[in-house]
């Protein structure tokens, strides 16, 4: 079963409208981090969130762990073309050797001009 | 910045070949992990390791080895390729317990 749960799957939304995707464990997230994937491409950092109701932005990106620190959401105000991708939240794996993580399935978004 | 680089971005190979997929990182990262991405079950660890000539394996390490003679370099080799391990192939680097830093992929096609 996978450990971290992304929804939705995928999205489209037009240009200008804003959005939210959401990943969730069913344990404590002893660190959270956001990616974004372009397709066929590596997955640039985007953000990590380590403390319950930490709330980090860049840009027109924001991302919020809440306080249970078992759910994160990422959210995009005014969405651009520029902001298509597949979006993947990947979660610290503590207690093992090194700093394994484990990722979710990722949510594609598709931004309409 | 941080740079990870792999030494293909597309590979076609044919089953039973041996397959060496290298990596490179330049930020003396302790860390440095492989993963395969495919649709609907996202990112897999094959292998990681720590330091050199030391490995740990992953959730999915079957069909592959790894090899880490140096600290900059990660390699990943599939000793017999098989048409199931056609993949999107992706290398990361960290340090310590942060963000890991990711190569550009490379897409391998197995016929």
């Amino acid at each position: 079963s996978q450990e971290l749960e992304q929804s939705p799957q995928s999205l489209i939304v037009q240009e200008g409208k804003n959005l939210t995707i959401n990943c969730t464990s069913s344990k404590t997230l002893y660190g959270l981090y956001w990616y974004k994937q372009k397709y066929g491409e590596g997955l640039i950092f985007l953000m990590m969130l380590q403390k319950g109701g930490e709330e980090k932005s860049h840009e027109k990106i924001t991302a919020k762990l809440d306080e249970k620190k078992q759910q994160s959401s990422l959210h995009i105000t005014a969405s651009q073309p520029s902001h298509a991708g597949i979006y993947l939240c990947g979660a610290d794996r503590r207690g093992r050797i090194g700093n394994q993580f484990y990722f979710g399935t990722g949510t594609s978004l598709t931004v309409i001009p | 910045d941080v740079k990870v680089t792999q030494s293909s971005r597309y590979l076609v190979k044919r089953t039973g070949e041996k397959v060496f997929l290298e990596c490179v990182q330049d930020m003396d990262h302790e860390n440095m992990f492989w993963y395969r991405q495919d649709p609907g079950l996202g990112l897999r660890l094959i292998y990681f390791s720590y330091d050199v000539k030391m490995k740990e394996k992953g959730d999915i390490p079957e069909g592959y080895s790894v090899s880490r003679e140096k600290k900059e370099r990660f390699s990943l080799i599939l000793e017999s390729a098989s048409t199931n391990q056609t993949s999107m192939y992706l290398c990361a680097s960290s340090w310590d317990q942060n963000e890991q830093f990711f190569g550009p992929g490379t897409r391998l096609t197995v016929l």
